[in-house]
């Protein structure tokens, strides 16, 4: 499994975009960039997956370079509310019949305050 | 749609006593996994289902665990005899297909004293 390395922790204001970009040098052909949300006292929650270039829904856009050795989680005019543990996880996620277990690594804390 | 629930919330035992951990997953989900987090570390993964079946259960620590499914339906996880170093969040987890999206429960914060 691919490892993977974020800031630990990020600060913002409301109202701007947060940019948080992950490096995992050791990326796999088959493994997909899958992004996960994690408020204190819950479990994570999926927030957007994509494998190459950009991918878009209505809360994040995620954006992988050609190599794809990185990749930039983006919150538009973020919120005291997307105040959360982000976490990047890199694997081969779209396999059928085997576990697809998640590996999750430290997350980056990103604290939005007004 | 109810999500993924689990029970109880929070649990506090002394080591050496038994403790079940509930999961009842999202209705029709045949995937679920459970994961825990310990002493402050990472999210880690225990083992996954499908159905009653298990699929992968490479991340149990010992043999003082034990997780089952029977029925394919809600799934408990047993540690006998609890140690201090169980003590964190155990997360379940389920999925419609495997590989597809995993939706977390609120996990159960087991404290071992």
């Amino acid at each position: 499994l691919a490892k993977t390395t974020q800031p630990i922790s990020m600060d913002s204001y409301e109202g701007q975009e947060v940019n948080i970009t992950c490096s995992h040098n050791n990326i796999a052909t088959n493994d997909y960039i899958t992004w996960y949300q994690q408020f204190p006292s819950q479990g994570p929650r999926f927030i957007i997956q994509g494998y190459k270039t950009k991918v878009t829904n209505e809360v994040a856009s995620l954006f992988i370079p050609a190599d794809r050795k990185s990749s930039t989680l983006s919150l538009p005019r973020v919120s005291l509310s997307d105040t959360a543990v982000y976490y990047c996880l890199v694997g081969d996620m779209k396999v059928t019949g085997g576990g697809n277990k998640l590996t999750f690594g430290t997350g980056t804390q990103l604290k939005v305050e007004l | 749609e109810a999500g993924v629930t689990q029970f109880p919330s929070h649990s506090v035992i002394e080591k050496g006593q038994t403790v079940t951990l509930r999961c009842d997953p999202i209705s029709g989900h045949d995937n679920l996994y459970w994961y825990r987090r310990v002493m402050g570390k990472e999210i880690k993964f225990l083992l996954h289902f499908v159905k009653e079946s298990k699929q992968d259960e490479s991340g149990m620590p010992n043999n003082r665990f034990l997780a089952e499914r029977t029925g394919g339906t809600y799934s408990t996880l047993k540690v006998q005899p609890a140690e201090l170093e169980d003590s964190g969040v155990y997360f379940c987890a389920s999925s419609l297909g495997t590989g597809d999206e995993q939706y977390f429960g609120p996990g159960t914060r087991l404290t071992v004293t």
